[in-house]
């Protein structure tokens, strides 16, 4: 079955720490990839996308994401990360032309300030 | 521009009891979905509907009932609460082409005793 793992289920920084969250995906084909960020008491929205091209995704708020098709990977990123970005974040997979959108378990991050 | 709007935000069911969660998009699209969430599950999809007209059963459709009432509306009924329907409840909406975004709404939190 098509799933969606997140490695980390909680995770812990100080603040300027650099952050990195895994994802990875369990079939292969093309894929759409997605981080979503859920604050507190919030919706989820969209962090960034991959759709093609450049598998290095820069999203709002200094984060990015690296595509290794390889490894069926698409792991999120930032050098420095600040206490407002504490929160619960989800990666996500489409295949395209299916309505499925598969969400990982999510990851708790809590910076301390 | 609202994007997805659901209600109510908050409600409180006695267990037998039935309610309907809103759901309307103004971004003229085509698929909508309603996802529960519960702590370290992430996202579990109930009921999808592709286009107007057409409903299909996710991963946890049991309990539920929807109705796409016209392109912007996408309802969810639960005719006979359960505690095991606690949950947060969000609805999202899609172009429903093969690259796009799925937005969500900001969620409705539902307890049933």
């Amino acid at each position: 079955a098509q799933s969606v793992s997140q490695h980390n289920h909680h995770v812990i920084l100080s603040e300027a720490a650099s952050l990195e969250l895994g994802c990875n995906y369990s079939y292969g084909g093309t894929v759409n990839l997605f981080w979503y960020v859920q604050y507190p008491g919030q919706h989820l929205q969209l962090l960034l996308k991959y759709f093609s091209g450049d598998p290095l995704v820069k999203g709002i708020k200094g984060f990015e994401a690296e595509f290794i098709k390889s490894k069926f990977s698409f792991n999120l990123r930032k050098p420095s990360v600040q206490w407002s970005d504490t929160a619960e974040y989800f990666c996500a997979v489409n295949w395209p032309g299916t309505y499925k959108y598969i969400f990982g378990t999510g990851t708790r991050l809590k910076v301390l300030a | 521009n609202a994007g997805v709007t659901q209600t109510p935000k908050f409600q409180v069911l006695k267990t037998g009891q039935s309610m309907t969660l809103q759901c309307a998009q103004d971004m003229n699209h085509n698929s909508m979905y309603w996802y529960r969430q519960d702590p370290g599950m992430g996202l579990r999809l109930i009921y999808y509907s592709a286009s107007e007209g057409t409903t299909d059963k996710g991963e946890v459709p049991n309990g539920y009932n929807v109705s796409r009432l016209n392109k912007r509306e996408f309802s969810l009924r639960l005719e006979s609460a359960a505690p095991s329907q606690t949950s947060v409840y969000f609805c999202a909406s899609r172009t429903g082409q093969e690259v796009d975004t799925i937005y969500f709404g900001e969620g409705s939190w539902l307890t049933v005793v």
